[in-house]
């Protein structure tokens, strides 16, 4: 069974600095896909980023960015120029070609003013 | 926002009652999941379906049945509600395609007393 680990349960940043929060997975498949979701105060789950694992290169979308390391199966999320309105659960999920999509407990961010 | 609409939104029950949890789209799209969301959990996956009448079990399943007799609805039944399944739950969506984003409900809050 896939299983996906998020060791920070809580972290803080300053508003405009660099945060990186991490993930583990583990799983057999050599094909897969991961995703970043944030989930804010209003419960309501958003998309920030995802990766396709047969791709080297790392994903970017404006202020996020992943380094996905495919051999240590690392999946990390660095938010850069921190705002105030990333205050946010965030989830790592992880998905076989079966769709089985598996979510770790997630990491609580604060971006401090 | 994507169409998927779960209900009811809150909902208190005896344990021992029978509970059934909807979660209905407006999409289309072939892949329905459901969630809990507990404190220092994260999201776990509790069943899902790629099909009408097509689901299989996540890592949460024991307690908990599905069925998907139409595209666009996915009902939960608790047979028989415990404390322990005391949650949020969580619908998601997703349309064909190995990357595709999964969209999520607003969440429904149960409380089994």
């Amino acid at each position: 069974a896939q299983t996906v680990t998020q060791s920070q349960p809580e972290m803080s940043v300053q508003e405009a600095e660099t945060v990186t929060l991490s993930c583990t997975y583990d799983t057999s498949e050599s094909n897969y896909y991961l995703f970043w979701y944030k989930q804010p105060p209003s419960r309501q789950m958003i998309l920030v980023i995802r990766q396709e694992a047969y791709k080297q290169q790392n994903a970017t979308e404006n202020r996020f960015s992943v380094n996905f390391q495919k051999a240590a199966k690392s999946f990390s999320l660095k938010i850069s120029d921190s705002q105030l309105g990333d205050t946010a659960m965030y989830f790592c999920a992880f998905m076989t070609n079966n769709n089985d999509m598996r979510f770790g407990a997630g990491t609580r961010l604060t971006v401090k003013p | 926002d994507a169409g998927i609409t779960q209900s009811p939104r809150h909902k208190v029950t005896e344990t021992g009652t029978p509970v059934t949890l909807r979660c209905h789209q407006t999409e289309n799209h072939r892949y329905m999941y459901w969630y809990r969301q507990d404190p220092g959990h994260g999201l776990r996956l509790i069943h899902y379906s790629y099909g009408v009448k097509d689901t299989d079990k996540g890592e949460v399943s024991d307690g908990y049945s599905v069925s998907r007799s139409k595209t666009e609805d996915f009902l939960l039944t608790l047979e028989s509600a415990t404390s322990s399944q005391t949650s949020v739950y969580f619908c998601a969506i997703r349309d064909r395609g190995q990357n595709t984003e999964a969209f999520f409900g607003q969440g429904t809050r149960l409380t089994v007393v």
